[in-house]
C-alpha cells in the first residue's frame, strides 16, 4: 500500500473553510484515497473517497490532483465539532471488496472560535 | 438500527487473565474488523472477516483469536493478557462495497 504523509496539525477558523492536504507520491493505479476523521476518543468515522476525479458529499470535498500523488480534503463551512484527528488512507480495492484499512498519525485539525 | 455495538466500555484486567470483547452489528454486514489503537497512534487492524465462519489475521493478530459464527457477532478473545495489550480496541462493519466502514465506540483495555 502507498504511504501517505499529512501534516501533524493543523488550526483553522470557525465559518472558514478548512484545507487538509495529503501527500502520497507512490500511490498505484488502482489504489483509492479515502479519508477518515476521529473525533476525541470516538471511532473513526468515514468522510469520503476518491479514485482520480474529484468527489463532494454532505460532508466534505476532495481533490485529488491530476498525478494522483498528493490530494486535499475541504470542509468548506468549519464548525467547532469538525475539531478531530484526519487520517488521509490510500488503499487499493481487494478481490473481495473489503478494505483492510492502515491507519497513520493524522492531521489533528482545531477549529478556533 | 444500533450500528455497531461493543462491550464492555472499559476494563482492566491483570497480567495473565483472559477475556472476550464483544462487538455486534446490526446492518447485515458482511465484513467484519478489529482494531487495537494506542495512545497518540493510528489503527492498527488485528483481524478481519468477510463472512460467517471465515476469519484471516492483519497487521497485529499474535495473542488474540476470533471467530465468526453468525453474520452478526464478532468477538475477540484475549488469552494470557500483557500489559503490550493496553489500548483502545474498535470493532468495524463494512459491506460487499467496502468503502465506507462502521465503527463502534470502542473498549478501553488496561492491562496491569
Amino acid at each position: 500500500d502507498a504511504k501517505t504523509t499529512q501534516p501533524p496539525s493543523m488550526d483553522c477558523a470557525e465559518g472558514r473553510a478548512a484545507n487538509l492536504p495529503c501527500n502520497h507520491s507512490t500511490i498505484s493505479g488502482n489504489e483509492y484515497v479515502y479519508w477518515y476523521r476521529q473525533i476525541h476518543s470516538q471511532g473513526p468515522q468515514y468522510i469520503i473517497h476518491g479514485l482520480k476525479n474529484n468527489e463532494t458529499n454532505e460532508m466534505a470535498s476532495l481533490i485529488i490532483t491530476e498525478d494522483r500523488k498528493s490530494s486535499t480534503l475541504i470542509l468548506p463551512h468549519a464548525t467547532l465539532r469538525d475539531t478531530a484527528v484526519y487520517y488521509c488512507i490510500v488503499r487499493a480495492r481487494s478481490d473481495f471488496g473489503n478494505e483492510k484499512l492502515t491507519f497513520g498519525t493524522g492531521t489533528r485539525l482545531t477549529i478556533i472560535p | 438500527n444500533a450500528g455497531v455495538t461493543q462491550t464492555p466500555k472499559f476494563r482492566i484486567l491483570k497480567i495473565g487473565q483472559s477475556m472476550t470483547l464483544q462487538c455486534a452489528q446490526d446492518m447485515n454486514h458482511n465484513y467484519m474488523y478489529w482494531y487495537r489503537q494506542d495512545p497518540g497512534m493510528g489503527l492498527k487492524l488485528i483481524y478481519y472477516s468477510v463472512g460467517a465462519g471465515i476469519t484471516d489475521k492483519g497487521e497485529v493478530p499474535n495473542g488474540y483469536n476470533v471467530s465468526r459464527s453468525t453474520t452478526e457477532d464478532f468477538p475477540l478473545r484475549l488469552e494470557l493478557a500483557a500489559p503490550s495489550q493496553t489500548s483502545v480496541y474498535f470493532c468495524a462493519s463494512s459491506d460487499h462495497r467496502g468503502y465506507e466502514q462502521y465503527f463502534g465506540p470502542g473498549t478501553r483495555l488496561t492491562v496491569t
